[in-house]
């Protein structure tokens, strides 16, 4: 069975700083997408940046950017020039037939 | 113009009561998911239909009943609620099932079961 494992439950960065998000998973398949999700404290889940695996070149979404590695089975979420609206809960996800989420990173943002 | 819309936002019940979660979403789409998120902020599928038709069913107390009316509806069904099932229910869905088919979430119902 897949698993997507989040191992830091809370990070924290100064504004305008940068700072990375880990997670791993595990999977026999070879073809799957991987994603970051945000939660806000209003509870919408906001699609941030995908990563389809068969693509070797890193996902970017404006200040945020993966770090893609297939063998190691590692996929981290940078965030460059942190915001204080980037305060959130961050989610990692699988998708193989279905979508598996990590166990979620509490990131918070000093002014 | 909301997306994928679910009522009530919040619903605060006695144990053992039933209680009915609805889902709508408005983009065309096929697949529908609930998904369940508990106190630890843990999120996992329940279920997922597609074209009214149950394609994935997880390991879910069968006091919890899906019902797609039509695409566009999912609603769940909880009967005989326990304290454990207090947590947020979210909907979600994408045009198709299948490998990759972006999903989109609706805000989430939180459930509090007294």
């Amino acid at each position: 069975a897949q698993t997507v494992t989040q191992s830091q439950p809370e990070m924290s960065v100064q504004e305008a700083e940068t700072v990375t998000l880990s997670c791993t998973y595990d999977t026999s398949e070879s073809d799957y997408y991987l994603f970051w999700y945000k939660q806000p404290p209003s509870r919408q889940m906001i699609l941030v940046i995908r990563q389809e695996a068969y693509k070797q070149q890193n996902a970017t979404e404006n200040r945020f950017s993966v770090n893609f590695q297939k063998a190691a089975k590692s996929f981290s979420l940078k965030i460059s020039d942190s915001q204080l609206g980037d305060a959130a809960m961050y989610f990692c996800a699988y998708q193989g037939g279905k979508l598996i989420f990590g166990q979620g990173t509490e990131l918070s943002v000093k002014p | 113009d909301t997306a994928v819309s679910q009522t009530p936002k919040y619903l605060v019940t006695q144990m053992g009561n039933d209680k009915s979660i609805k889902c709508e979403q408005n983009l065309g789409h096929d697949t529908m998911y609930w998904y369940k998120q508990d106190s630890k902020k843990f999120l996992k599928i329940m279920f997922s239909y597609n074209n009214k038709e149950l394609i994935i069913n997880e390991t879910v107390p069968n006091r919890f009943s899906p019902k797609s009316p039509d695409k566009a509806h999912l609603n769940l069904h909880i009967n005989s609620l326990e304290l454990g099932d207090s947590a947020v229910y979210f909907c979600a869905s994408s045009r198709e099932s299948g490998l990759y088919n972006e999903q989109f979430f609706g805000p989430g119902t939180r459930l509090t079961v007294l």
